[in-house]
């Protein structure tokens, strides 16, 4: 069955970082492009990056430029989401997705990992 | 502020019909780019419910349907049920954020 797996929960104290795995299984991993999304309460869902698993490539959305970093390792079918320099507004559910060069829409998620950012 | 337009809120009652628009510019929408869209429950992954404009996904009921012109996208929720009741986000691509994908700040459905 093919899905996107997440790690568990976390709780960071303002200032830390963050790393979020996402593992994929049962398909070919390196022929998608991985994106990260969150939604913050209150808030809607907000594109954040994405990664192509075949050439690492990677792309962030302004909102976050240095502060994101998306990962992969191939022979693990595992992609990383680390986001740092957290404050509170950083709390939120942080889920993984991907899609195609030809279809680029979300059909697969991760089933979602809470970030706490409390002191 | 959203790249995409949405209405805050919409509501209906069971059985009416409800839209919900999606407004974008000529880097996004109007750019030729596809319009997708979601249902989200918080605290649960997103659902495709229509991709490519137009097109449902296998197990999404035909009360969901699309569509596109121009710069603008809708969705339209025929024959409204209390389990309906979420929020809808709609999804493209912008050439002027170097391929970014871009969301719409979501429209909460209320089933009265």
């Amino acid at each position: 069955q093919v899905q996107l797996v997440q790690s568990g929960a976390e709780v960071k104290k303002p200032g830390a970082s963050v790393k979020i795995t996402c593992k994929a299984s049962a398909y070919t991993f390196n022929i998608y492009t991985f994106h990260w999304v969150r939604r913050a309460p209150g808030r809607g869902l907000e594109w954040m990056g994405w990664i192509n698993t075949g050439s690492g490539d990677t792309k962030y959305s302004q909102d976050f430029q240095g502060r994101l970093t998306i990962t992969r390792n191939t022979s693990a079918s595992t992609t990383y989401m680390e986001l740092s320099s957290l404050r509170s507004e950083d709390t939120a559910q942080y889920y993984c997705t991907r899609d195609s060069p030809r279809n680029l829409y979300f059909k697969l998620w991760g089933q979602g990992t809470l970030v706490t950012v409390s002191s | 502020q959203s790249v995409l337009t949405q209405p805050p809120s919409v509501s209906g009652a069971p059985g009416q019909t409800i839209t919900i628009s999606c407004t974008g510019t000529s880097s996004n929408i109007g750019a030729g780019f596809h319009v997708h869209w979601y249902q989200h429950l918080p605290g649960t992954a997103p659902k495709l419910l229509i991709y490519d404009n137009t097109n449902r996904p296998s197990g999404v009921p035909d009360r969901f349907s699309g569509s596109k012109s121009g710069t603008s996208a809708s969705l339209a929720i025929t024959g409204l049920q209390a389990e309906d009741e979420a929020d809808y986000y709609c999804q493209s691509s912008d050439t002027s954020l170097g391929g970014s994908r871009v969301f719409g700040g979501g429209t909460k459905l209320a089933v009265l």
